[in-house]
């Protein structure tokens, strides 16, 4: 599986938008970006996940470049309760093991 | 309301005791996993099982035993075999084989030695 690589840590302001980057250069033709997060003391939350065109929903948008080589995570207006843990994670298509690297820890200020 | 269940909140487990964490889901789901988490890392998979009757070791299975012998359940058994239990364990469930890997977890279970 494709390694990933992330700041260890954010700030944001609230109402702002936050952009959370991804490096995955050694990312395969099969191989997807999942986002996932995860709040202190509280089990993660899947987000969003893309192969290779640009993915949005309820929570959060996700652009991934024309070489696949990195990502970013969206959250367009950030809230307190946004403030977690976001990990990016590289994986085929096929069931098993999720890997969890360090992540970024965004914190939120009002 | 469909989610994944995990009991006890917290537990507490004495020198040379083995203790079960327990893990539900009513998702229908046909894998479940164990991960296991430590302070400001992140998860690291212990077991994990695709179908009923049937397990894998994860990257760090030494002193953990699990079953599943039902699909709702995958009770996590840490025994005294495992010297460092301190942790906090989570447990998820997917559908595998639909070209995704989405996990859905539960709220962990956080391990203490006494």
């Amino acid at each position: 599986d494709a390694k990933t690589t992330q700041p260890p840590s954010m700030d944001c302001a609230e109402g702002r938008a936050a952009n959370l980057p991804c490096n995955h250069s050694t990312i395969s033709g099969n191989e997807y970006v999942y986002w996932y997060r995860q709040i202190h003391s509280q089990g993660p939350q899947y987000i969003i996940h893309g192969l290779k065109n640009n993915e949005t929903n309820e929570m959060a948008s996700l652009i991934i470049t024309e070489d696949r080589k990195s990502s970013t995570l969206i959250l367009p207006h950030a809230t307190l309760r946004d403030t977690a843990v976001y990990y990016c994670i590289v994986r085929s298509n096929q069931g098993g093991k999720l890997i969890f690297g360090q992540g970024t820890e965004l914190s939120v200020k009002p | 309301d469909g989610g994944i269940t995990q009991s006890p909140k917290y537990l507490f487990r004495k020198e040379g005791q083995n203790v079960t964490l327990s893990c539900e889901q009513n998702l229908n789901h046909d894998a479940m996993y164990w991960y296991r988490q430590d302070p400001g890392q992140g998860l690291r998979l212990i077991y994990y099982s695709q179908i009923v009757n049937d397990f894998q070791k994860g990257d760090i299975a030494e002193g953990y035993s699990v079953s599943r012998e039902k699909k709702e359940s995958f009770p996590l058994t840490v025994t005294s075999a495992q010297k460092n239990p301190t942790a906090f364990y989570l447990c998820a469930s997917s559908i595998p084989g639909q070209g995704l890997n989405i996990q859905y977890f539960g709220a962990g279970t956080r391990l203490s030695v006494l």
